[in-house]
């Protein structure tokens, strides 16, 4: 059941750019959403979370927004580096309980 | 604290043997999460624990899935007669369950990669 879903599998950017990539949720109980980032032979990372309270949390270059009624998150990177490359995937939990995931989108920043 | 770690890494085994996999979570972390990643996927939950008590097993994947953790330190999950359809990384995390601040964030060990001849 693919609860969660990111429907770019890839994006490419220029070095200095915008990143934007998109999540879709279905489950409306989920209240709690996250990004985690993979590099290759590594297991994947915490980078940034937010609850459904809000509509935006912002940590540096990052910044996650998220529409509950359109049940969208997004993760903008700005500007992006060439070491933001990675898989990005992003995940959502029901109250504190299993946390899904997507099935990842790999970003390529470009110098 | 070096992380989550898991034990091991890789693991080739034939069809119809037995596999068990080792994770050491974060010392102070309650929680403990088994997660199975293919290729061009994102981590699929199988089951997961606070501290000693294995709060979901629904997900595990078939009755060959079996998932411990004793003493509400490590965990173990084997995979009994196993199938070549099993092949994939089991990754395990995680996470300190604080009612008041709980951020929700798993740290997840590297993984241990597992191919079924």
């Amino acid at each position: 059941d693919q609860q969660v879903k990111q429907n770019s599998p890839s994006l490419s950017v220029q070095e200095g750019r915008i990143s934007i990539l998109n999540c879709d949720y279905t489950n409306s109980m989920f209240d709690y959403f996250l990004w985690y980032k993979k590099y290759p032979a590594e297991g994947p990372t915490f980078l940034i979370s937010i609850s459904s309270i809000k509509d935006k949390n912002e940590d540096g270059r990052f910044t996650v927004f998220l529409n509950k009624s359109a049940k969208h998150l997004s993760l903008h990177i700005v500007p992006s580096q060439p070491g933001d490359s990675a898989v990005y995937f992003c995940a959502a939990s029901a109250h504190n309980n299993d946390m899904r995931f997507g099935a990842g989108t790999r970003l390529t920043v470009k110098p | 604290d070096t992380g989550v770690s898991q034990d091991p890494r890789h693991k080739i085994t034939k069809r119809g043997q037995n596999v068990t996999f080792r994770c050491d979570p974060i010392s102070e972390h309650n929680r403990l999460y088994w997660y199975r990643q293919t290729l061009g996927q994102g981590p699929e939950f199988l089951t997961y624990f606070q501290n000693e008590a294995q709060l979901e097993k629904s997900r595990l994947l078939s009755d060959r899935f079996s998932a411990e953790r004793p003493k509400g330190s490590f965990s173990t999950l084997e995979i009994q007669r196993t199938e070549q359809g099993d092949s994939a990384m089991y990754l395990c995390a995680s996470s300190l369950e604080d009612h008041q601040q709980n951020t929700g964030e798993l740290f997840f060990g590297e993984g241990s990669r597992l191919t079924v001849l």
